[in-house]
This record gives C-alpha cells, sequence and structure tokens, in this order.
C-alpha cells in the first residue's frame, strides 16, 4: 500500500523566503509527526498532530515555524522567512495511533537549502 | 536530561563480516526501544521493538539486545551485505508520545 509521501523532495530557497513543506500520511493513521534531521544529527521533534487534539508545538524552534493538519491528513510545515540554519531534511511520520507501541512510518523527508 | 547515544559514529567492515553497534540511551520513564534504518535519501525504517522486558529479539540478520538495567542496547549484523550499507538509529520511546533518537551509525559495507 501507499506509505508516507512528501513534497516536494528538494527545495532550494534564498534566505528570507517562505517555504511550504508537504505531507501526506497513511491513510487511517491519526497521528502525525514533524521532524528535522541536520547532517550528523538525530531527528529533533518539532510538532505531533493526534486526531482532532490540540496539536503539541513543543519543539518548534521559533516562531517562523508553523504546521497545521487540515481534515485529520494531509499536514503543512511552513518556515517563514528562512534562515541558513533551517537548511535540513524534514521528515514526517504517521503512526495508527497515538499509543506507544505504534510504529512510526516515515516518509522520504524533503531535503530544505537555504542560500 | 533524556539522551540516546550510538557508537560507533561510522563503521566500515567487509561484505560478510559481522559487526555490533551499541546505543545508551538515559530516558524516563522508558516504554519502548526501536532499532531503524535509514537508507541514503529515504526516511528510518523499522527493524525491531524491544519493550522493558525483552532481551532480545531478532529480525532475519539482525539481533537486538536491550539491558533495561544498564540502559544499553546493541544492533547485531550477521554476514553483512552491500545493502546493509546505511545509518542505523536507536530510538526511545519515553512518557506519552515523546521520542528520542539517537545520532545514528553510519555503516559502510565493502565487497
Amino acid at each position: 500500500g501507499a506509505g508516507v509521501s512528501q513534497s516536494p523532495s528538494n527545495k532550494v530557497t534564498e534566505k528570507g523566503k517562505d517555504v511550504e513543506l508537504r505531507c501526506d500520511p497513511i491513510s487511517g493513521h491519526t497521528a502525525l509527526y514533524w521532524y528535522r534531521q541536520s547532517l550528523g544529527q538525530g531527528l529533533e521533534f518539532l510538532i505531533y498532530f493526534q486526531g482532532n487534539s490540540a496539536p503539541d508545538k513543543s519543539g518548534l524552534p521559533s516562531d517562523r515555524f508553523s504546521a497545521e493538519r487540515t481534515g485529520g491528513s494531509v499536514s503543512t510545515l511552513t518556515i517563514q522567512r528562512t534562515q541558513q540554519e533551517d537548511s535540513a531534511v524534514y521528515l514526517c511520520a504517521s503512526t495508527l495511533g497515538g499509543g506507544r507501541s505504534y510504529e512510526q512510518y516515515f516518509g522520504p523527508g524533503t531535503r530544505l537549502t537555504v542560500t | 536530561k533524556n539522551q540516546v547515544e550510538q557508537s560507533p559514529q561510522s563503521l566500515i567492515i567487509l561484505e560478510g563480516k559481522n559487526c555490533t553497534l551499541q546505543c545508551n540511551y538515559t530516558v524516563s520513564p522508558f516504554s519502548n526501544l526501536r532499532w531503524y534504518k535509514q537508507d541514503t535519501g529515504r526516511g528510518p525504517v523499522s527493524l525491531t521493538i524491544m519493550t522493558f522486558s525483552e532481551n532480545t529479539k531478532s529480525n532475519g540478520r539482525y539481533t537486538a539486545t536491550l539491558d533495561a538495567d544498564t540502559k544499553q542496547s546493541s544492533l547485531h549484523i550477521t554476514a553483512s551485505q552491500l545493502s546493509d550499507s546505511a545509518s542505523y538509529i536507536c530510538v526511545v520511546r519515553a512518557g506519552g508520545f515523546k521520542t528520542i533518537f539517537g545520532a545514528g551509525t553510519r555503516l559502510f559495507v565493502k565487497a
């Protein structure tokens, strides 16, 4: 079946521009995560959506970052006024539920380069 | 502070050889530990999951161990293949939805 998809796969943008990254989770998965993976670093949690609950935004590094999830499915991560330190791979994952045993299925990521 | 540390940072082995990757964690409360394989340009894919009461779990040529007392885990790869070249990430699930990722071990298998 279809896995988690993300678009675009690569994005190069100029410093100061806004970018939108999209995540399509596996159909029926109620939980969705966004992570950032910098070179040589572990995945950094950004935001978590679970069903209709208010999202946990505790990992967002600044107010330039925001995310929404429409209709409990597709999610968009928006970075405003991009900075060079925002360059990283942004990974999205979804799980069937919010329980601890559920495996996170990851998308291929969006590689963001801010010049 | 919840942390997951992996070693070595990178490893080069010859095809057919075995290797062991290490993971030490300081995560509380502990829920479960997973090992993921991440191929270049792809998202991580789960290899094994272990809970507090499990000491060892195998998935083909991959065998994971867990010592909950010392908070250590290892991933042993037997008879390595070229396709095993990837990053291996140790991930610990804490209470709630919090998931702490290690930085990974980059494995290179050479012919």
